[in-house]
């Protein structure tokens, strides 16, 4: 298996443009999940998907961000309009349901710089 | 609000030497706890777990120590190896928590020949 696949890997924006990130889980998990890694707060978990349905969004910033999962195998985080304070490495990760454990797999992730 | 706290930023260890990570929780729910190392320009992988109900497990080099009354979990690596050097993540889970996991600010771990 290819693992979790993600882009961009580097996506450098303007301030005020539109940003979409990419995602492709791991065949077969049933779990989604989208963080922020900054210097400050870690990795924060800002919405996740069970069976592509958007299931807990209250770790989204704000209304600039938006996610999707139109199906098993892919899914977007979007930012209108970006802004220099949303320049951190985004990561999708996805979990199988049946697993024995709560390990999520990751996806190498995107760095955004918003300038 | 940090319920997981990983209050060193970095640490540096001479190869061939016990390296101690530590971590600390507030909420006393969780009880899943998870270790993530991370290289640059990679995401995060899984590397040990443990249950609130053991206080000890062993992987190879690696050992996660769980002391639910002072709510601290620490991560032991020994020997210490240069591939070892990475960033570590202490993760939590707790029941109901539907499958989220709370991460801690993460320690760079340098090993030095």
């Amino acid at each position: 298996d290819a693992g979790v696949i993600q882009s961009p890997r580097h996506e450098v924006t303007e301030m005020g443009q539109e940003v979409t990130l990419r995602c492709k889980p791991i065949s077969g998990h049933d779990y989604l999940f989208w963080y922020r890694q900054t210097m400050m707060r870690g990795l924060e978990l800002l919405i996740y998907f069970n069976n592509n349905v958007p299931i807990d969004d209250s770790g989204m910033p704000e209304d600039r961000f938006s996610a999707k999962m139109p199906n098993a195998s892919f899914s977007t985080l979007k930012i209108q309009p970006s802004e220099p304070r949303d320049s951190a490495v985004y990561f999708c990760a996805s979990r199988d349901e049946r697993g024995s454990t709560d390990t999520q797999y990751f996806g190498p992730g995107t760095r955004l710089t918003v300038l | 609000d940090q319920q997981v706290k990983q209050n060193s930023p970095s640490l540096s260890v001479q190869e061939g030497r016990i390296s101690i990570l530590n971590c600390d929780y507030t909420n006393s729910m969780f009880d899943y706890f998870l270790w993530y190392k991370k290289y640059p320009a990679e995401g995060p992988t899984f590397l040990i777990s443990i249950s609130s109900i053991k206080d000890k497990n062993e992987d190879g080099r690696f050992t996660v120590f769980l002391n639910k009354s002072a709510k601290h979990l620490s991560l032991h690596i020994v020997p210490s190896q240069p591939g070892d050097s990475a960033v570590y993540f202490c993760a939590a889970s707790w029941p109901g928590g539907a499958q989220k996991l709370v991460f801690g600010q993460g320690t760079r771990l340098t090993i030095n020949p």
